[in-house]
C-alpha cells in the first residue's frame, strides 16, 4: 500500500517571507510524487513532479520541491510568499512501475499575510 | 479547468433517490478518474477507467457505479443516495497513456452534493 502524510493542517507566514509545506510518503519501491493546488471552489492544479533525476525539482509559480529518499520526503517551498499564494496544497504519491493509482495526502492550507 | 467538464455544478438529494454525476474530456486522453473530496481527508479515488470499456474500484466504491460511455465520457452513479456521500466529487482525466504513470492528473471544477 502507498501513503502519504502531509503532518501540517494549516502554516501561517508573512508575505516575503520563505514558505515549506511538508510532505512525507510510503511507497513500495521508487516514487512518482506530485504537489497540487486547490483555490476555493476549484478543481486541484498542477504544480510539478518528481520522477527521477535532480532532488530539487522546480515548477509553476515560482514553487520548487526538495525530493529526500532517505527521509522519504518531498517538501514543497517557495523563497518568498505572496498573498495570492493562500489555498490548498496536496501531495500525492504513486510507485513508478505495475498497477499504481495516485494516492492524495489529507491536504495543507497555507495561509499568507500581508 | 480547461478541458475537463462536470456537470452539474450543484445538487441536493433527499436520502435515497439516486443520480448520475457527469464527466466529459475533450483532449482524448485514456484514463479517467473519480475522487470524492471530505474535509480533513483529502482526495479518495472511488472508481476509475484505465481505458474505453474498463472500469476498475478505488479506495472508497461502496454505494456507487460508473459508465465508461465512450472514450469522452465517465459518468458516475448514486443509486441509492446516502448523507454519507455528502460530498465534493472530482472527475480527472490523466494525460498519456495509464502506464505513464509520471503523467499530472488534470481536474474538472467539481460537483458539490448534498444528501438531506
Amino acid at each position: 500500500a502507498q501513503s502519504v502524510a502531509q503532518p501540517e493542517d494549516q502554516v501561517n507566514v508573512a508575505e516575503g517571507n520563505p514558505l515549506t509545506v511538508k510532505c512525507t510518503y510510503s511507497v513500495s519501491g521508487n516514487p512518482y510524487l506530485f504537489w497540487y493546488v486547490q483555490y476555493p471552489n476549484r478543481g486541484l492544479q498542477f504544480l510539478l513532479k518528481y520522477i527521477t533525476g535532480d532532488n530539487l525539482v522546480k515548477g509553476s509559480y515560482g514553487f520548487e520541491a526538495e525530493f529526500n529518499k532517505s527521509q522519504t520526503s518531498f517538501h514543497l517551498k517557495k523563497p518568498s510568499a505572496l498573498v495570492s499564494d493562500s489555498a490548498l496544497y496536496f501531495c500525492a504519491v504513486r510507485r513508478d512501475s505495475g498497477y499504481s493509482t495516485l494516492t492524495f495526502g489529507k491536504g495543507t492550507m497555507l495561509l499568507v499575510s500581508p | 479547468n480547461a478541458g475537463v467538464t462536470q456537470t452539474p455544478k450543484f445538487q441536493v438529494l433527499k436520502t435515497g433517490q439516486s443520480m448520475t454525476l457527469q464527466c466529459a474530456q475533450d483532449m482524448n486522453h485514456n484514463s479517467m478518474y473519480w475522487y470524492r473530496q471530505d474535509p480533513g481527508m483529502g482526495l479518495r479515488l472511488i472508481y476509475y477507467s484505465a481505458s474505453e470499456g474498463t472500469t476498475d474500484k478505488g479506495e472508497v466504491p461502496n454505494g456507487y457505479n460508473v459508465s465508461r460511455l465512450n472514450k469522452r465520457e465517465f459518468s458516475l452513479r448514486l443509486e441509492s443516495a446516502a448523507p454519507s456521500q455528502t460530498s465534493v466529487y472530482f472527475c480527472a482525466i490523466e494525460w498519456g497513456t495509464f502506464s505513464s504513470y509520471n503523467s499530472p492528473l488534470h481536474f474538472g471544477n467539481g460537483t458539490r452534493l448534498t444528501v438531506t
